[in-house]
């Protein structure tokens, strides 16, 4: 079975810094669907950025961007020059080919200070 | 255009019960998905509907059931309500089946089992 690992519960960053969210997942697939998810507090959620694993290109999107490992099953979501904004709920998914179900982390809540 | 929509947003049973949810996609998107959220599992997968027809299923009893319409739109079904059943229930259209499709969430169901 598929699953995939937040290990961190929580995270916080300071406005405008850095902030690295870990994922990794456990798969014997070989083509699936990476994704990272936000989920703001009661609002709906929505997708961040995703990344096919035949792909060695880490996807980008403005300010978030992954480092896919696929060999050492790991995919996280760099989030630069911070924004309150991004106070949320981050969700690690994966999704393979053969099997069209999603599986996902159980979340990082992460926290921006001012 | 509107996004998905899911009624009702809150709704409270008592055990034994059942519950109908539904689920209308973004226009012109053919697949729904659902999905339950609780603190303690977090996000799982429970079923997916394409042009009527249940593509996957999660791992859940057979009280939790759904199917789609001819328009897309989407009900899930819950039978003899138990307290474990007290979640979020999110639906998330996409235009198609494929695995690479943006999933849309909607905002959920927030369902309380007493």
């Amino acid at each position: 079975a598929q699953t995939v690992t937040q290990s961190q519960p929580e995270m916080s960053v300071q406005e405008a810094e850095t902030v690295t969210l870990s994922c990794t997942y456990d798969t014997s697939e070989s083509d699936y669907y990476l994704f990272w998810y936000k989920q703001p507090p009661s609002r709906q959620m929505i997708l961040v950025i995703r990344q096919e694993a035949y792909k060695q290109q880490n996807a980008t999107e403005n300010r978030f961007s992954v480092n896919f490992q696929k060999a050492a099953k790991s995919f996280s979501l760099k989030i630069s020059d911070s924004q309150l904004g991004d106070a949320a709920m981050y969700f690690c998914a994966y999704r393979a080919y053969n099997n069209n179900d999603m599986r996902f982390g159980a979340g990082t809540r992460l926290t921006v200070k001012p | 255009k509107a996004g998905v929509t899911q009624t009702p947003r809150y709704l409270i049973k008592t055990r034994g019960q059942q519950v109908t949810l539904s689920c209308s996609p973004i226009s012109g998107h053919r697949s729904v998905s659902w999905y339950q959220q609780t603190p303690g599992q977090g996000l799982q997968f429970l079923f997916e509907y394409f042009s009527e027809t249940q593509r996957n299923k999660g791992n859940f009893p057979g009280r939790f059931s759904g199917r789609q319409f001819s328009n897309s739109r989407s009900e899930m079904n819950v039978s003899t309500l138990e307290l474990g059943d007290s979640a979020l229930y999110l639906c998330a259209s996409s235009l198609g089946a494929n695995i690479q499709e943006t999933q849309y969430f909607g905002p959920g169901t927030r369902l309380l089992v007493l």
